[in-house]
């Protein structure tokens, strides 16, 4: 089984607008990361936010924002005022604690391609 | 502070040749790792070290070998390429061996082609 997912393999959002990418997860770990990358065209892949399983707030890092549903497993990327330099692959990632089955290794998601319309 | 660097940036193999993946950080990280990137795969972990000394497998680990003598490295060595490892390789390094909380960081990858 997945133990993350990510439905959209593409979008599109128009310049301006707000965008949410979908990403589940699987695990029984109560200690676990949920971490959003996102990859542009150049190909490096950059770090944008970080929820632990015990914050009891969602994350925010300025126009990223993190809606983490604990008993849902879910943890959506909210991107607010879409720019066009957003345009770029965005991967949602899990790294289990240590007692995971994964030994504390990083999981990705197969990853949704965001592009932004002007 | 350069981060995670990683050699060459595009590499061109024929079959059977062999070659190493540099990877290099100044961050004093414990935890370093080894990714492939296919289309539409994601990232797979190859190989990964909690600490200089310490190497273990990932989830696609054959045809390739690590090995961690220093903290600062961790090589990725290809003992008998095949088409089959074209594919972008990615390096990461975090400060924890494995706890949940730390954020991995990526070098620039290096994209692999074996005719």
């Amino acid at each position: 089984a997945q133990k993350i997912t990510q439905t959209q393999p593409g979008m599109f959002v128009q310049e301006k607008e707000a965008v949410t990418l979908d990403c589940t997860y699987d695990t029984s770990d109560p200690s676990y990361g949920l971490f959003w990358y996102k990859q542009p065209s150049s190909g490096e892949m950059i770090f944008l936010i970080y929820q632990g399983s015990y914050d009891q707030q969602n994350a925010t890092e300025g126009r990223y924002s993190l809606n983490f549903q604990k008993a849902r497993k879910s943890a959506n990327l909210v991107i607010s005022a879409s720019q066009l330099g957003d345009s770029a692959m965005y991967f949602c990632a899990m790294r289990e604690g240590r007692g995971g089955g994964s030994q504390g290794n990083l999981i990705f998601g197969k990853g949704t391609k965001l592009s932004v319309k002007p | 502070n350069a981060g995670v660097t990683q050699t060459p940036k595009f590499q061109v193999l024929k079959t059977g040749q062999s070659m190493t993946l540099q990877c290099a950080q100044d961050m004093n990280h414990e935890y370093m790792s080894w990714y492939r990137q296919d289309p539409g795969m994601g990232l797979r972990l190859i190989h990964y070290s909690v600490g200089a000394g310490i190497t273990d497998q990932g989830e696609v680990p054959n045809g390739y070998n690590v090995s961690r003598s220093t903290t600062e490295d961790f090589p990725l060595r290809l003992l008998s390429a095949a088409p089959s490892q074209t594919s972008v390789y990615f390096c990461a390094s975090s400060f924890g061996a494995g706890v949940s909380t730390d954020t991995q960081y990526f070098g620039p990858g290096t994209r692999l082609t074996v005719l």
